[in-house]
């Protein structure tokens, strides 16, 4: 089945701090990875991820996928407490149904 | 770019009767939309898939007679709870794909149900 595994579940933070948080799955026939953060309201695109090893980078906010380890990381510098949000890990297969396979977040709380 | 909405932002109703969501694509022609749920804390949880046109696809453990969905046009798609009870409390969201090559979902801002 399916699997799609994030860690930690939630994270405490001061401002000014990096974090990383971790995502792993287990997909048959992987199509790309995405990263998206979740407010108060549905999930804003942050990341996709296709090729291995390729680091995306918006601001403070980057991730890299390894194919190999089956796995991505989300990194963020220089936290705020605007970062405050549940950052939720996706995986598309590459069924033509178009479904994303949801980790179950991790929710990350950034104090000042 | 891509824009999907959603009506209502928020219902309250009592136990028993029938509420019912719209997923629109407002500016793109959505082959296929997904509806989620989601409780507080956790993740989104796939109810199911619709391709306009046809039947919806619901995942394990989704009464279909319970979650009707309707996908009639290209542009809409509805989500009716019927019977709802206070466990049906929850933030139901949709997604909608279009035609590209990287079938990116684009999100609705999500519905909250209270049921009384």
């Amino acid at each position: 089945e399916d699997k799609v595994v994030q860690s930690p579940l939630s994270l405490v933070v001061h401002e000014g701090d990096t974090v990383t948080l971790n995502c792993s799955y287990e997909v048959t026939n992987f199509r790309s990875l995405l990263w998206y953060k979740q407010e108060k309201k549905a999930p804003t695109f942050l990341f996709m991820l296709t090729s291995s090893g390729i680091e995306k980078k918006s601001g403070r906010l980057s991730s890299i996928l390894d194919k190999k380890e089956l796995s991505s990381i989300l990194n963020i510098t220089a936290t705020q407490t605007g970062d405050s949000a549940i950052y939720l890990c996706a995986v598309l297969p590459a069924s033509n149904t178009g479904k994303l396979i949801f980790g179950q977040g991790t929710t990350l709380q950034v104090k000042p | 770019g891509a824009v999907v909405s959603q009506h209502p932002s928020w219902v309250i109703c009592k136990s028993g009767t029938s509420v019912k969501i719209e997923c629109r694509s407002l500016d793109f022609q959505a082959t296929t939309m997904f509806w989620y749920r989601q409780f507080p804390k956790q993740s989104l949880m796939l109810m199911a898939t619709s391709n306009e046109g046809s039947k919806a696809t619901y995942e394990q453990g989704v009464e279909k007679d319970k979650f009707l969905i309707n996908h009639a046009s290209l542009t809409l798609s509805t989500l009716t709870v019927t019977s709802a009870h206070p466990e049906d409390s929850s933030f139901y969201i949709c997604s909608a794909t279009g035609t590209g090559p990287n079938n990116e979902q684009f999100f609705g801002p999500g519905t909250r149900l209270t049921v009384l």
